[in-house]
């Protein structure tokens, strides 16, 4: 079984700093997906960006980016001068092809609150 | 264009009735998720459905737990003889087709409380 460990329940940033939030992950595939969803208040699950295990370049996306270490298993996710619109939880998630589905399996979440 | 769209938004019910709660995925996507949101955890997969079929329910908690799709875009998940344990939140979510670089487009989920 696919499981996903975050283990910063709560987090908070200045505002224009930068924070990682970390995440760790069990698996014995080889080709399978990361991901980090973030979820305001609101409830609606947004992605914010998505790793490929194949590729060894880190993904990024505008002031998202990650650090993907396949052979610790390893994918936080870094965020450059946090704004307050960032506030919210932050899953990181996993999935691969073997499930037939690619359903998503989820972390317990970190809290991020990024202070004025 | 419109996201995905979940109905009701909230919805309260005593133990040991039967709820329905509807998911309007993304116009064309093929592939449509269900998730459950207990309090303070990651969502949990239900199920699966590839156009019109359950592909995957390997994630249905028992048989009081059912999905269809029948013309292969509204979903409806049925909760008969609800529990006090099924409060939660059921999020659903659509992507165009099948595979990992397949984004998961997610809607607002329905809050459901069984007292």
């Amino acid at each position: 079984a696919q499981t996903v460990t975050q283990s910063q329940p709560e987090m908070s940033v200045q505002e224009a700093e930068t924070v990682t939030l970390s995440c760790t992950y069990d698996t014995s595939e080889s080709n399978y997906y990361l991901f980090w969803y973030k979820q305001p208040p609101s409830r609606q699950m947004i992605l914010v960006i998505r790793q490929e295990a194949y590729k060894q370049q880190n993904a990024t996306e505008n002031r998202f980016s990650v650090n993907f270490q396949k052979a610790a298993k390893s994918f936080s996710l870094k965020i450059s001068d946090s704004q307050l619109g960032d506030t919210a939880m932050y899953f990181c998630a996993f999935s691969y092809s073997g499930a037939g589905s690619y359903q998503l399996t989820f972390g317990k979440g970190t809290k991020l609150s990024v202070i004025p | 264009g419109a996201g995905v769209s979940q109905t009701p938004s909230n919805k309260v019910t005593e133990k040991g009735k039967y709820v329905e709660l509807r998911c309007d995925p993304i116009s064309g996507h093929t592939a449509l998720y269900w998730y459950r949101q207990s309090l303070g955890q990651g969502p949990e997969f239900l199920i699966y459905f590839q156009g019109t079929g359950a592909a995957d329910d390997s994630g249905l908690p028992n048989d009081r737990f059912f999905a269809v799709r029948p013309e292969g875009s509204v979903s409806t998940l049925k909760i008969q003889r609800t529990e006090r344990g099924d409060s939660a939140v059921y999020l659903c979510a659509s992507s165009p087709g099948q595979g990992g670089r397949e984004t998961q487009y997610f809607g607002p989920g329905t809050r459901l409380l069984v007292l």
